[in-house]
């Protein structure tokens, strides 16, 4: 069975500085891989998606994630944070036999002033 | 498109009473998927439909909970009967299988559902 491990459930950090947001997962088969936003009082939305190719993928507001196969990891990274980057994120896997679809518990990004 | 639509947006009962939820898929979208969130256990996928059938119902938390997807565009979701530790946020995401796996789920804005 898939699971997916996000190790911060809240992660603050100072207007402009960098942010990184830690995602873990195990499965026995291969997966496709997703970062979700979840602004308050609102369904998720998705950040960034890796399927193949190559192993850093981006997003149009300069979040970024490397597939790390080794480590099974997919860390977001953000180089310079925003107020409005507060929000909670998800990160999640999909397994391409079944098409199951799972999430870690999510990391609330707190920015700072 | 007006994207995943559910209902109610809030819902307040009291125990032992009978909850629906509903949802409305993306047109086009063959894969249905029911989550709660709550603050312990965070999302948690219940179950989910390809093609108005279930394929994975072992998130469903016991016998009280049923989920029902009667055709491509409708999907109920019902607690019988509802308990307090049923109070959470609940989210019903939409998405198609495509060659490369690329589709994203589209999720609905959630049901918070409080249980006294």
């Amino acid at each position: 069975a898939q699971s997916v491990t996000q190790l911060d459930s809240q992660v603050p950090v100072f207007e402009e500085a960098p942010v990184e947001l830690r995602c873990n997962y195990s499965s026995s088969v291969s997966v496709y891989l997703f970062w979700y936003v979840q602004y308050p009082n609102q369904g998720l939305q998705l950040l960034l998606k890796y399927l193949s190719g190559s192993t850093l993928v981006e997003s149009i507001n300069g979040f970024e994630a490397e597939f790390n196969k080794s480590q099974t990891s997919f860390h977001l990274r953000k180089p310079s944070v925003h107020i409005s980057d507060t929000a909670e994120y998800f990160c999640a896997v999909r397994d391409i036999r079944d098409d199951k679809i799972i999430f870690g518990k999510g990391t609330r990004l707190h920015i700072l002033p | 498109d007006a994207g995943v639509i559910q209902s109610p947006r809030h819902e307040v009962t009291e125990m032992g009473q009978e909850v629906t939820l509903r949802c409305k898929p993306i047109s086009g979208h063959d894969y249905l998927f029911w989550y709660r969130q709550t603050m312990m256990r965070g999302l948690e996928l219940l179950i989910y439909f390809n093609n108005n059938v279930p394929i994975d119902d072992s998130g469903m938390p016991e016998d009280r909970f049923s989920a029902k997807m009667p055709n491509a565009s409708f999907s109920t979701l019902k607690i019988q009967p509802s308990e307090p530790r049923d109070s959470a946020v609940y989210f019903c995401a939409s998405t198609r299988r495509g060659d490369s796996y690329n589709s994203p789920l589209h999720f609905g804005n959630g049901t918070r559902l409080t249980v006294t």
